[in-house]
């Protein structure tokens, strides 16, 4: 069974500092990784997700992240944060085939300080 | 374009009253529908998931249910709802087969008093 894990509940950056968001999955095979983004009582949004080739991909909002099979891993990424990146980042990973179900992590709570 | 809806958007229920959550997709056809609950400071769980009409598959053992009474149509619902089951609950849609990514609805707040 796959499994996902974001190892910072929380994290607190400047505005205009770079950001790294970490997240390792475990599956056996080559995964389906998604980030999504949730506002203060809003529903999710994706920003972007993997599933073959470039291992580097861009999302909506600035953001970009980058698919290490060696390191199990999925980063979101954004070189220069804004006020509005506040919110709850949810890595997500999904099995290549056959399998209805996405599997969450715990999310990360992005604070923006001035 | 494809839309999702879920209502109420917040609910205030005594313990032992009964629930029903609603969900609909608009500009698709056969999704695969799901829900999720999030409790306070926690990540999402799937509570179950529909590939068809009638066709629930159930993630969690609760005092919830799910019915899918039209294709584009997801019921969560409960007899007698508890305290541990405020939260708040995302109705989410896929497009099956070709598309592995699922598209969340805004939300229903729960608060069980």
């Amino acid at each position: 069974a796959q499994s996902v894990t974001q190892p910072d509940i929380h994290i607190t950056v400047s505005e205009g500092a770079s950001l790294e968001l970490r997240c390792n999955y475990s599956y056996g095979a080559t995964p389906y990784l998604f980030w999504y983004v949730q506002s203060p009582g809003q529903g999710l949004q994706l920003l972007l997700k993997y599933f073959s080739g470039d291992t580097l991909v861009q999302g909506i909002k600035g953001f970009e992240a980058e698919f290490k099979r060696s390191q199990s891993s999925f980063n979101l990424r954004k070189p220069s944060v804004h006020w509005s990146d506040a919110a709850e980042y949810f890595c997500a990973v999904g099995a290549n085939f056959g399998n209805e179900k996405l599997t969450f992590g715990t999310g990360t709570r992005l604070t923006i300080i001035p | 374009s494809q839309t999702i809806h879920q209502w109420p958007a917040t609910l205030v229920q005594p313990v032992g009253s009964p629930l029903s959550l609603e969900c609909t997709v608009e500009g698709t056809s056969n999704p695969n529908l799901y829900w999720y609950r999030q409790a306070a400071g926690r990540g999402l769980q799937l509570l179950f998931y529909s590939v068809g009409i009638g066709q629930i598959s159930s993630e969690v053992p609760q005092n919830l249910s799910a019915s899918r009474p039209q294709d584009r149509q997801f019921i969560l619902s409960s007899k007698k709802l508890l305290l541990s089951d405020s939260g708040f609950y995302l109705c989410a849609w896929r497009q099956s087969p070709d598309q592995e990514t699922q598209y969340f609805g805004p939300g229903t707040r729960l608060l069980v008093l």
